[in-house]
């Protein structure tokens, strides 16, 4: 069964809009960690955050924000005023603690932001 | 410092031959990941070795597939013989310590093409 899911394939915006990326988790485990990477034209990976699942602040930095909600299984990557440079595939992941470390990937959404 | 590197960044071979791709990790880093990314199966991981010692390599499709790691700087994933479905971008990451081990830092990949 699927355990990470990114239900938007792809987003297209304009440029300064608000962008939101879903991300849906599921695990039967109390400790887990949870990813965000991006992964721009380019093709590299890139680490945007971590959140372990004992600790549901949310998180800014710059303009990205992270929404992390235990109740909902969601863990939710908002970028504020998007810029054309943020245009990529963005990762949402999950780490079990009993999985040997393993990053349980989703399918990726494609973001676009157009000028 | 230099991140993870990869080589060759572009590999493009006959079907038959034999394929070795290159990681130096991170310096200081003692986990080290291989993962491969198509548009079918998204991001699989591959093998991931921990001070040099293979840990998981459950994800290794077939005994085609290889990896070793002879020292803490330096890992190969090969294949042999190469097929056309072995088509894909290979990815090599590298993270440290148990507390950080979540954190994975990836190189730029490698793009292999098999004819």
């Amino acid at each position: 069964a699927q355990k990470v899911t990114q239900a938007q394939t792809e987003i297209s915006v304009v440029e300064k809009e608000d962008v939101t990326l879903d991300c849906v988790y599921e695990t039967r485990d109390t400790t887990y960690y949870l990813f965000w990477y991006k992964q721009p034209p380019s093709g590299e990976l890139v680490f945007l955050i971590r959140r372990n699942s004992f600790d549901e602040q949310n998180e800014i930095s710059g303009r990205y924000s992270w929404n992390f909600q235990k109740s909902t299984s969601s863990f939710n990557f908002t970028i504020t005023a998007s810029q054309v440079v943020d245009s990529a595939v963005y990762f949402c992941a999950l780490s079990e603690a009993g999985s040997n470390y393993q990053l349980i990937w989703g399918a990726g959404t494609k973001l676009i932001i157009k000028p | 410092d230099a991140g993870v590197i990869q080589s060759p960044r572009h590999e493009v071979t006959e079907m038959g031959q034999e394929v070795t791709l290159r990681c130096k990790p991170i310096s200081g880093h003692d986990y080290l990941f291989w993962y491969r990314q198509t548009m079918m199966r998204g991001l699989e991981l591959l093998i991931y070795f921990n001070n040099n010692v293979p840990i998981d390599d459950s994800g290794m499709p077939e005994d085609r597939f290889s990896a070793k790691m002879p020292n803490a700087s330096f890992s190969t994933l090969k294949i042999q013989p190469s097929e056309p479905r072995d088509s894909a971008v290979y990815f090599c990451a590298s993270s440290l310590g148990r507390d950080r081990l979540y954190e994975q830092y990836f190189g730029p990949g490698t793009r292999l093409t098999v004819t």
